[in-house]
């Protein structure tokens, strides 16, 4: 069975320090990893994928996250916080790469503090 | 870009009526999905679409139907609404392969 588990509902950190969203995953198969990114009022959005090419990924924004998969890790990064990134973040997982279900992680939202 | 646009942002709908939530997406995507977004519970698969007139149950189907006549668009009904209905809808279309689009949204109250 697939799970994918976002160990924090929320995280609030100052702006221009680092940011750190956790994401771990359990899956039977190699998986396809997704960070979205939901702001207020608007639609989710593509921040970075993760489908077994390199196992650092950029995205858009400055976000990174680094597939582990001794520690079934997706980590999302961030060097330096911005107010603009203050969002509801979601961590997805695929089972297959044709695979047309998803399942989502239960959302950590991302708190800037001036 | 993909587009995937929602017909709606916001709708007020009386308990019993039937609601027709409208998805339109421009790249040809053969798979579409409605999600529901409740605060606590994130995003729940209502019902999902991998071509034309071809349709799959999600998680939480009841209560709702889908309509996919052309391949652009996934349209997902309320046969009867109920306040238990009220929500954020989010519609998704997807190329076998890569990650998803997303809609802006439609936020569904049901008084």
């Amino acid at each position: 069975a697939q799970s994918v588990t976002q160990l924090d509902s929320h995280v609030s950190v100052s702006e221009g320090t680092p940011v750190l969203l956790r994401c771990n995953y359990s899956s039977s198969y190699s998986p396809s990893l997704f960070w979205y990114v939901q702001h207020p009022n608007k639609g989710l959005q593509l921040l970075l994928k993760y489908t077994s090419a390199a196992t650092l990924v950029k995205g858009i924004n400055g976000f990174e996250a680094e597939f582990k998969k001794s520690e079934t890790s997706f980590h999302l990064t961030k060097p330096s916080a911005h107010m603009s990134d203050a969002a509801e973040y979601f961590c997805v997982v695929t089972l297959y790469s044709s695979a047309s279900k998803i399942i989502f992680g239960s959302g950590t939202r991302l708190s800037i503090r001036p | 870009d993909v587009k995937v646009t929602q017909s709606s942002r916001y709708l007020v709908k009386r308990t019993g009526e039937k609601v027709f939530l409208e998805c339109v997406q421009d790249m040809d995507h053969e798979n579409m999905f409605w999600y529901r977004q409740d605060p606590g519970l994130g995003l729940r698969l209502i019902y999902f679409s991998y071509d034309v007139k071809m349709k799959e149950k999600g998680d939480i189907p009841e209560g709702y139907s889908v309509s996919r006549e052309k391949k652009e668009r996934f349209s997902l009904i309320l046969e009867s609404a109920s306040t238990n209905q009220t929500s954020m809808y989010l519609c998704a279309s997807r190329l076998t392969g890569a990650g998803y689009t997303f809609g802006s949204g439609t936020r569904l109250t049901v008084v």
